[in-house]
This record gives C-alpha cells, structure tokens and sequence, in this order.
C-alpha cells in the first residue's frame, strides 16, 4: 500500500517552454501533498505544500508564479514549471499524505528528472 | 537553529560491517526524526524513525540511537549488505516543518 507515481519520469524540454509533472496516489486519499526539489548529490528541498482544494503554500524563495502548483483532487496533484530555463534542470520528487500537512507519513513518489536546453 | 548536520558525507564499509551515519539538530522543537533510503534516479523511502521519548529503536538490521541532550541521532545498518549501497538521508521534523540532512552516500563492499 501507500504507492505514489509520478509522470512523466523523464522530461527533456526546451528553454522557454512550459512543463508539467503529475503525482498521483493510487491506494490512499491525499489531504496534503508536498513537492521538493534536489539537487545532483544534494538534499532535498521542500518547494510547496498542497492541500486539496486550497492553494499551495511555497516555502521562501520559491517562486509561486514559476512553479504552478494545483491539487485538484485527492489523488492528483500537479507541478507545472513555466517558461522553464536550464538552471531549472533538477530532481523534481513529490510526496503525499493522507494527514494535514503531516510530514511523519507521508510517502514518496519516484522522482521526475526534468533537463532544460 | 533550522539546520541539521549529517556526517560522513560519504561512507564506505566491508559486507558484513556495521555503518554508522550520523546526525545533530539544534532546534528542540523537532519531535520526529526519521531516516530516508534513496537509490540513483528514485524517489526517497522511510526507512525508520524515532521520536525523542525513545533512546533507541531497532527494526532488523536496522537501529536509530537517540540522544536527547546533546541533539543527536544516528543510523547502524548492522551486517552492511551491498544491497544497502544508497544515499541515506536524516531529517527532523515538527508541525509545519520538515529539515533534511545532507545525505551519506554508502557503499558496501562485496
């Protein structure tokens, strides 16, 4: 149980152009999913924290308008990284929980490697 | 008071051996601590956690020693296999926030 994907895993884009990475859960209701970012060789990066049905809360530095988050379901939250630029080339790792904002159980998607030309 | 230090930075061990990877918080405020496995190209996964009422906990080859007072905690992987070989990864956690370490690649040799 408690499986979260992510699609596309790999996406090679175009400097400019726009991006969309989706995290579903497929056994479990997520109140709350979370989106981080990694670096090669480095931590990760809590980006936003998404409630279904509400707006995103970004974590500071994170630019809201570049970084479109929307969880419309409880199953599904999206990640759309707009007129994307190679210094946006990274790990890009959801996770879900079926508890508010609960980062003790929250379980992790596989990870989208987007690389900007 | 946000950080959380983890060493070695990278470790590697003979099949069979006990790694041990560390780490030290400053906030008092974090009252979960768990530990994170990651395979290259994948996402994290839990791997076991702690809360600060408890000095130790063990499940299987796996042990977190906890110490209250001076910030610490840390991972043994006892009888290291090469199928450990990961980045391994703290954090603590509290209410609204959640502080990573960062990482210890591990090695095991066969």
């Amino acid at each position: 149980g408690a499986v979260v994907s992510q699609h596309p895993s790999r996406v090679i884009c175009k400097s400019g152009t726009s991006v969309k990475i989706e995290c579903r859960s497929l056994d479990f209701q997520a109140t709350t999913m979370f989106w981080y970012r990694q670096f090669p060789k480095q931590s990760l990066m809590l980006m936003a924290t998404s409630n279904e049905g509400s707006k995103a809360t970004y974590e500071q530095g994170v630019e809201k308008d570049k970084f479109l988050i929307n969880h419309a379901s409880l199953t599904l939250s999206t990640l759309t990284v707009t007129s994307a630029h190679p210094e946006d080339s990274s790990f890009y790792i959801c996770s879900a929980s079926p508890g508010r904002v609960s980062y003790n159980e929250q379980f992790f998607g596989p990870g989208t490697r987007l690389t900007v030309l | 008071q946000q950080q959380v230090k983890q060493s070695p930075q990278s470790l590697i061990v003979q099949k069979g051996g006990i790694s041990i990877i560390n780490c030290a918080y400053e906030n008092t405020a974090f009252d979960y601590f768990p530990w994170y496995q990651q395979f290259p190209g994948k996402g994290p996964a839990l791997l076991i956690a702690i809360r600060p009422d408890v000095s130790e906990k063990k499940e299987g080859r796996f042990t977190i020693s906890f110490n209250k007072s001076a910030k610490q905690f840390s991972l043994h992987i006892m009888d290291s296999q090469p199928g450990d070989s990961a980045t391994y990864f703290c954090a603590a956690v509290r209410d609204d926030k959640i502080i990573f370490g960062k990482g210890t690649r591990l090695h095991i040799l066969p």
